[in-house]
C-alpha cells in the first residue's frame, strides 16, 4: 500500500497524559498537513510542512501541541497534558507540490483520540 | 460565520435519484473547489476539483463553482447505495501556484435508500 498511513488507529487516553502520533507520507511527497476533525464537523487545519519547514501553525493549535517532520520524510504530532476537548479523529495528508499544477492532497485513515 | 457553510443534512434519497449537494463561502480568495467523499471512520478521498468558476463532469459526478455568487454545488445522477457517505466541500486559496490549507463544509450525510 503506498497511501499516507498514520499510527495508531485508536488512542484512548487519560487526561493529562501525553501521546504522540506518527503519518507517514506518501513517498517524495514534499508537502505535509496534519487536520482535526470532530464528530459532526469536517476536518480543521492544524499545521503544515513543506519538506521539513514548519511553514503555517492554526490558532487551534495550543502550545500544548507540536510538530515535527525532521529530515522531511515521517512526521509526528505529540499532545501534552490531553484534555477531553482534544478528542477528536487526527488526519494527516500529503501532497506534492508542482508549480503550476493542482496539488490534490491525500489523506491518510487517521487516528482516533480519545481522552478519558 | 464560517467561512465555508454547508448543510449537515442528513440526506436520504432513493436508488436512481439525482442528488444535489451545495456549500457557500465568504472568502474571495478561494480558487480551487473541491469535494471530498468520506466513508465512515475513514479518510476523505478526493471526489473532484474544480479551478475558478465552472462546470466539470466525470461520469454521474458534476461539479459547478459561481465564485460570483459564492456557491458551489455537487450533482450525483443515478444515485446507488455505495453513494452513501459523508460529502465534504473544500477550498483552498492560490498561493505562488500552489494550492495551500483546505477550509473545508462540516459535510453531508448522504444516505442512497436500496
Amino acid at each position: 500500500d503506498t497511501g499516507v498511513s498514520q499510527d495508531p488507529r485508536h488512542k484512548i487516553t487519560k487526561r493529562g497524559q501525553n501521546v504522540t502520533f506518527r503519518c507517514d507520507p506518501i513517498s517524495e511527497h514534499n508537502r505535509l498537513y496534519w487536520y482535526r476533525q470532530t464528530l459532526g464537523q469536517g476536518p480543521e487545519f492544524l499545521t503544515y510542512f513543506q519538506n521539513e519547514a514548519q511553514l503555517e501553525k492554526s490558532r487551534l493549535l495550543s502550545d500544548r501541541f507540536s510538530a515535527e517532520r525532521p529530515k522531511g520524510s515521517f512526521s509526528t504530532l505529540e499532545i501534552q497534558r490531553t484534555e477531553q476537548g482534544d478528542s477528536a479523529m487526527y488526519l494527516c495528508a500529503s501532497s506534492l507540490i508542482l508549480a503550476g499544477a493542482y496539488n490534490e492532497q491525500f489523506f491518510g485513515p487517521g487516528t482516533r483520540l480519545t481522552v478519558l | 460565520q464560517k467561512e465555508v457553510e454547508q448543510d449537515p443534512g442528513p440526506l436520504s434519497v432513493p436508488e436512481g435519484a439525482i442528488v444535489s449537494l451545495n456549500c457557500t463561502y465568504s472568502n474571495s480568495a478561494f480558487q480551487y473547489f473541491m469535494w471530498y467523499r468520506q466513508y465512515s471512520r475513514k479518510g476523505p478521498e478526493l471526489l473532484m476539483y474544480t479551478y475558478s468558476s465552472g462546470n466539470k463532469e466525470d461520469g454521474r459526478f458534476t461539479a459547478q463553482v459561481d465564485k460570483s455568487s459564492k456557491y458551489i454545488s455537487l450533482f450525483i445522477r443515478d444515485s446507488q447505495p455505495s453513494d452513501s457517505a459523508t460529502y465534504l466541500c473544500a477550498m483552498s486559496a492560490r498561493y505562488g501556484g500552489a494550492t495551500n490549507k483546505l477550509i473545508f463544509g462540516t459535510g453531508t450525510l448522504l444516505a442512497v435508500q436500496p
